[in-house]
């Protein structure tokens, strides 16, 4: 177990539709990042928060959205949804007090579109 | 920016056979590079790393990979794998002086170990 919590685990839904994924990073870690897993892309980072503001993006369409709180959990918000969103979304947390450039995965969240 | 190439999709090989998982990487900076391993399932879990010092790096369940800066690689082995190291492995970089510890991903290797 990661400490990393991500919900849901799978959701279904209809292409055009927006959807909202969650994640609670470990204790401790201020650093949230998403990263899309798809058979044609492979891992692709998305985002990543630290401390409740955006720190650095990657190729993250401008239909998806993130943010965190402050209490460090973060919110993809992923809208207006095409067949080919369909992936697996990571969401990871790191230490921030050291240099190791460690990453905690969750168990990501499994989005299907139809 | 960086890239990472595994020059292996899939890799099936006897049970306590040895195993070398292939990573080549490009970056114009300094870079940390890592293993993750992704079991059937689950999330990615850190394998081993780089970060500084020796090149020859040891890390979880018997795995060890050597970074070699001239050819730019950090190659996985292990010298006798187990059914349960069945899974996806993807190697990984990110640039060592930044504050955002931003990976880039390899397509990954998924290797099979037969009985």
């Amino acid at each position: 177990d990661s400490g990393v919590t991500q919900t849901p685990k799978h959701l279904i839904t209809a292409t055009g539709q927006r959807v909202t994924l969650r994640c609670s990073p470990r204790s401790g870690d201020l650093s949230v990042y998403w990263y899309q897993q798809s058979l044609d892309q492979g891992l692709q980072f998305l985002i990543q928060y630290y401390n409740g503001e955006e720190r650095a993006k990657g190729n993250i369409l401008e239909r998806f959205s993130a943010q965190q709180f402050p209490d460090l959990h973060s919110e993809l918000n992923l809208s207006s949804l095409e067949l080919g969103d369909s992936a697996l979304y990571f969401c990871a947390s790191s230490v921030t007090s050291g240099k190791t450039g460690e990453l905690f995965f969750g168990e990501g969240s499994r989005l299907t579109v139809l | 920016a960086q890239s990472v190439t595994q020059l292996d999709s899939q890799v099936p090989v006897f049970e306590e056979a040895p195993v070398e998982l292939r990573c080549n990487y490009s970056s114009s900076v300094s870079v940390y590079l890592f293993w993750y391993v992704q079991y059937p399932n689950q999330g990615l879990q850190l394998l081993l790393k780089y970060l500084s010092g020796s090149t020859l790096v040891k890390g979880i369940n018997g795995f060890e990979a050597e970074f070699n800066k001239s050819q730019t690689s950090f190659h996985l082995r292990k010298p006798s794998v187990h059914i349960s190291d069945t899974a996806e492995y993807f190697c990984a970089v990110s640039p060592s002086g930044a504050g955002s510890y931003q990976l880039t991903f390899g397509k990954g290797t998924k290797l099979s170990v037969i009985p």
